[in-house]
C-alpha cells in the first residue's frame, strides 16, 4: 500500500527558508522509473508544479521559482525533501508530494500540508 | 513553457448528464496528459493518465481521449460524487503544467 505524507513548520515569516519532508511507504525511490514531486496550491486556487525528483536523482524545478528552490532526497529513509528560500506571503499554500510512477503522472498523492507565511 | 488551456472554467450539469471537459496544449505533447479529480478539502486523486487509459479503481463512466493537441475528459452519466473541481496536467515536458481548472457543479 503506497501512502505519502508531508509535513513543514506550519507557519513562518517572510524571508525565512521553509523546509518541507514527504515521508513515504510501500515504493523506493531507489527503484528505475520512480519520483516524486512537489506541487503546492493557494487557498482558492489552481495546482501549480514546484519540483521533481527521480530515482536516479535527477531534478527538475519550475523555473518561476528561480533559484529559491532545492529538491533532495534519503532513500535509506524513504523521505523526499523541499527547500523554499526567501519566502513571502505568496508562498502560502498547502503543498503536496505525490509520487510519479515510472517517469510519468502523479498515481498517490499525500494528504498535504498547509503553510502560512506571516509577519 | 507548454501552456494548457482548459475549458470550461465552470459547468453546471444534470445527475445522469455526459459532461465533457477539455484541455488544449500549446504544443504536441503526445500522450503525457493526466487528468485529476479534486474534492473541497481532499488532494487531488488520478482519473486517467496516458490520455485515454483509465486508473485502477477509477468507474468507467470516465474516460479520456485526445484529438491532435485537444484532450477531452468525458464523465458518463454524471453522479453526485463526481462534483469537484477537474485538472489536466502535461508532463511531456518541464516544467509540468496544469489546466487552470474545471468546478463541476450538479444543477
Amino acid at each position: 500500500q503506497v501512502t505519502l505524507k508531508e509535513s513543514g513548520p506550519g507557519i513562518l515569516q517572510p524571508s525565512q527558508t521553509l523546509s518541507l519532508t514527504c515521508s513515504f511507504s510501500g515504493f523506493s525511490l531507489s527503484t528505475s522509473g520512480m519520483g516524486v514531486g512537489w506541487i503546492r496550491q493557494p487557498s482558492g486556487k489552481g495546482l501549480e508544479w514546484l519540483a521533481n525528483i527521480w530515482w536516479d536523482d535527477d531534478k527538475y524545478y519550475n523555473p518561476s521559482l528561480k533559484n529559491r528552490l532545492t529538491i533532495s532526497k534519503d532513500t535509506s529513509n524513504n523521505q523526499a525533501f523541499l527547500k523554499i528560500t526567501n519566502v513571502d506571503t505568496a508562498d502560502t499554500a498547502t503543498y503536496y508530494c505525490p509520487r510519479i510512477l515510472t517517469g510519468s503522472y502523479f498515481d498517490y498523492w499525500g494528504q498535504g500540508v498547509m503553510v502560512t507565511v506571516s509577519s | 513553457d507548454i501552456q494548457m488551456t482548459q475549458s470550461p472554467a465552470s459547468l453546471s450539469a444534470s445527475l445522469e448528464e455526459i459532461v465533457t471537459i477539455t484541455c488544449q496544449a500549446s504544443q504536441d505533447i503526445g500522450n503525457y496528459l493526466s487528468w485529476y479529480q479534486q474534492k473541497p478539502g481532499k488532494s487531488p486523486q488520478l482519473l486517467i493518465h496516458s490520455a485515454t487509459s483509465l486508473a485502477d479503481g477509477v468507474p468507467s463512466r470516465f474516460s479520456g481521449s485526445r484529438s491532435g493537441t485537444q484532450y477531452s475528459l468525458k464523465i458518463n452519466r454524471l453522479q453526485v460524487e463526481d462534483t469537484g473541481i477537474y485538472y489536466c496536467l502535461q508532463h511531456y515536458s518541464a516544467p509540468w503544467t496544469f489546466g487552470g481548472g474545471t468546478k463541476l457543479e450538479l444543477k
